[in-house]
């Protein structure tokens, strides 16, 4: 069955200092993958998405994610973090007609 | 200009009353989406209409019923609140109804049954 698991619920860096967030995925088939931010007291955003037509992938705001298949991984990253970062980060993947959310991710950056 | 729009940001509300949510969207997209988030951040689907015809009905009691009125609309009435309704509900839409087209998200609205 499609499902997406996040390793860590809360994560903190400092300001300046590389973002990575994890998630790896279960899938029978080629996954749709996406990467969605919430910030507080917001809706969710789309950060960037995979569909298989490149392994590395940018998106808004600097990140970018690698899908790895030897590892069934879409990790997210970002050089530098800034202060605007901080917010909920959704590993999401689909099953059929439906998004399937991840636990999420807390990212605090830290001045 | 609001893409996805909900109304109330916020409900409070007793137990046993009935509530609206109302959702409208200015995108021009044909398919809109109820989600639940609960305490814990975990958000899932409830239901999706494509051209006002319902194509996700997921495991949700049927006190639960959605209206589509037309394509730049869906709203969400819940009879008879519980305590376990308490969440926030996001609506979304997107171009297509195939799933790995983007979904653009309201700002939520805050329900708590007291």
């Amino acid at each position: 069955a499609q499902s997406v698991t996040q390793l860590g619920s809360h994560v903190s860096v400092s300001e300046g200092a590389l973002v990575l967030l994890r998630c790896n995925y279960s899938s029978s088939v080629p996954p749709y993958l996406f990467w969605y931010v919430q910030y507080p007291n917001q809706g969710l955003q789309l950060l960037l998405k995979y569909t298989s037509a490149a392994t590395l992938v940018k998106g808004i705001n600097g990140f970018e994610a690698e899908f790895k298949k030897s590892e069934t991984s879409f990790h997210l990253t970002k050089p530098s973090a800034h202060m605007s970062d901080a917010a909920e980060y959704f590993c999401v993947t689909r099953k059929g007609d439906k998004l399937i959310f991840g636990t999420g991710t807390r990212l605090q950056v830290f001045p | 200009d609001t893409a996805v729009s909900q109304t109330p940001k916020y409900l409070v509300t007793q137990m046993g009353n009935d509530k609206s949510i109302k959702c409208e969207q200015n995108l021009g997209h044909d398919t809109m989406y109820w989600y639940k988030q609960d305490s814990k951040k975990f958000l899932k689907i409830m239901f999706s209409y494509n051209n006002k015809e319902l194509i996700i009905n997921e495991t949700v009691p049927n006190r639960f019923s959605p209206k589509s009125p037309d394509k730049a609309h869906l709203n969400l009435h819940i009879n008879s609140l519980e305590l376990g309704d308490s969440a926030v509900y996001f609506c979304a839409s997107s171009q297509g109804a195939h799933s790995s087209y983007e979904q653009y998200f309201g700002p939520g609205t805050r329900l708590t049954v007291t």
